[in-house]
């Protein structure tokens, strides 16, 4: 089963505009993930959040954890083309425990 | 360094037939993770394997086995196919961390 859901489900922007997507999930976690994955293929590992850190920056992209409202949200600044792509948030449970548990993702076009 | 990879690209196979899909992890990866993803949904967890055994197991049927050899790589069989095992089947190493994902199997189910 989906651990939680991505907010929207879909999204469309004009290049170098900013994209925010959400992620809720149901149960506690240790970490929580951010993966983008283009036309169906494999899934590339965006960042990590720990439960313990509330912000955390990688180039281009910023997530937040808040883990009272079990939520998360990936901040894309100054969109490229490159970034169309499904975005998918993907938490593990606890320390030591590696098995990954999906949202339903977000489907992310930039328009040139 | 070659990253996570997977064979074949695509399948074709008919209801209750058999399938074999492979795995070979990321140099220095000891732990291979199976998914499943559906059409427009997330990836699901099918199984985990480390040191040649089978660590965790998400919510599949007996149907789905694995096997790990002694140098990490993996193998995902499937039985008795049905058409509802049409999916992409993503395979992920890690040592400790971060998972890498492989371009993941088509399987079509026919």
């Amino acid at each position: 089963s989906q651990q939680g859901e991505e907010d929207p489900q879909a999204l469309s922007i004009q290049e170098g505009e900013n994209a925010t997507m959400n992620c809720s999930y149901k149960t506690s976690i240790n970490n929580l993930q951010w993966y983008r994955q283009n036309s169906g293929r494999g899934l590339v590992h965006l960042i990590l959040i720990r439960s313990n850190e509330r912000e955390k920056h990688s180039g281009r992209l910023r997530v937040t954890l808040d883990t009272s409202k079990k939520s998360s949200s990936l901040l894309i600044t100054a969109s490229r083309a490159a970034d169309t792509a499904s975005y998918f948030c993907a938490t593990t449970p606890n320390f030591g425990n590696e098995k990954l548990t999906f949202g339903t993702g977000t489907r992310l076009t930039i328009i040139p | 360094d070659a990253g996570v990879t997977q064979s074949p690209t695509h399948l074709i196979k008919t209801r209750g037939q058999q399938v074999t899909l492979r795995c070979s992890p990321k140099s220095g990866h000891d732990t291979v993770s199976w998914y499943q993803q559906a059409l427009g949904q997330g990836p699901q967890f099918i199984f985990q394997y480390y040191e040649e055994e089978e660590r965790q197991r998400g919510n599949f049927p007996d149907r789905f086995s694995g096997h790990q050899f002694p140098n990490y790589s993996s193998e995902l069989n499937v039985n008795a196919l049905l058409l509802g095992d049409s999916a992409l089947y993503l395979c992920a190493s890690s040592a400790g961390g971060t998972q890498y994902f492989g371009p993941g199997t088509r399987l079509l189910v026919l």
